[in-house]
C-alpha cells in the first residue's frame, strides 16, 4: 500500500491563478481531510469528507473548492491564487471502525505551495 | 479560536532526559486526544492516542497523562533519544465519527546528543 499520496511536492503559483492538489488514498478509507499548515499555527482544516459525493466545509474552507468523486480521490481546487494561501497542504484519510469511531487518520507527505 | 493550547513551542532536552509537552483544551465535548511526530518534510504521524476514560496511556517510551477535570493532556517522552528530534502536535477531536482534528501550534523538539 502506498497510504495517502499527495501530488504535486512542491509549487509555485503567480496571484490569481488557479490549480489543483491532487490526493489519493488506497486503504479504501471512507474519511477524507484536506488540512493546511503554517508556521507557528499548527494544522487547520479546510475540507473534509464522508464518503464519495458528500464533503463538508471546516475551519477555513474561503478560496478552496473540493469534489470526490471516488472512494480513493479527494482533490482540492485554488481559484484565484492569493499570497495568504501560500502554506504547506496535507491530505489524510481515516476508516470509521466497527465501535462507530475512525481510526487513526493517516496523512500524506505534502505539497509545498507559495503564491507570488 | 484556538481550541487546544500547546506549551512549550520549543524544547531542547538531553539525551536519557525526560521531555515533557503539555496541552490545554476548551471544548469539554472533545473525547479523542492523539499525538502526532512530524519530522522536516513529512507528514504527521500518529505516535499515541488516549480517549477520557482512563488517565494514562503508556507505549514504550511514550505515555499520555490526561487529566479531565483540568481538562489538560500531556506527552512524556522518556529516555529521549536523538531520533526523537521532530516537532510534537497535539490534537482533539468530538465524537463526530470522523477525524475534524484540532491541531495545537506544535512543540519542536531537539534532543541534544
Amino acid at each position: 500500500n502506498a497510504g495517502v499520496t499527495q501530488t504535486p511536492k512542491f509549487r509555485i503559483l503567480k496571484i490569481g491563478q488557479s490549480m489543483t492538489l491532487q490526493c489519493a488514498q488506497d486503504m479504501n478509507h471512507n474519511y477524507m481531510y484536506w488540512y493546511r499548515q503554517d508556521p507557528g499555527m499548527g494544522l487547520k482544516l479546510i475540507y473534509y469528507s464522508v464518503g464519495a459525493g458528500i464533503t463538508d466545509k471546516g475551519e477555513v474552507p474561503n478560496g478552496y473548492n473540493v469534489s470526490r468523486s471516488t472512494t480513493e480521490d479527494f482533490p482540492l481546487r485554488l481559484e484565484l491564487a492569493a499570497p495568504s494561501q501560500t502554506s504547506v497542504y496535507f491530505c489524510a484519510s481515516s476508516l470509521q471502525g466497527t465501535d462507530g469511531r475512525d481510526t487513526e487518520a493517516f496523512f500524506g507527505q505534502g505539497t509545498r505551495l507559495t503564491v507570488v | 479560536q484556538q481550541q487546544v493550547k500547546q506549551s512549550p513551542q520549543s524544547l531542547i532536552v538531553q539525551k536519557g532526559g525526560i521531555s515533557i509537552i503539555n496541552c490545554a483544551y476548551e471544548n469539554t465535548a472533545f473525547d479523542y486526544f492523539p499525538w502526532y511526530q512530524q519530522f522536516p518534510g513529512k507528514g504527521p504521524a500518529l505516535l499515541i492516542a488516549i480517549r477520557p476514560d482512563v488517565s494514562e496511556k503508556k507505549e514504550g517510551r511514550f505515555t499520555i497523562s490526561f487529566n479531565k477535570s483540568a481538562k489538560q493532556f500531556s506527552l512524556h517522552i522518556m529516555d529521549s533519544q536523538p531520533g526523537d528530534s521532530a516537532t510534537y502536535f497535539c490534537a482533539a477531536s468530538t465524537p463526530a465519527g470522523f477525524q475534524k482534528l484540532v491541531f495545537g501550534t506544535g512543540t519542536r523538539l531537539l534532543v541534544s546528543p
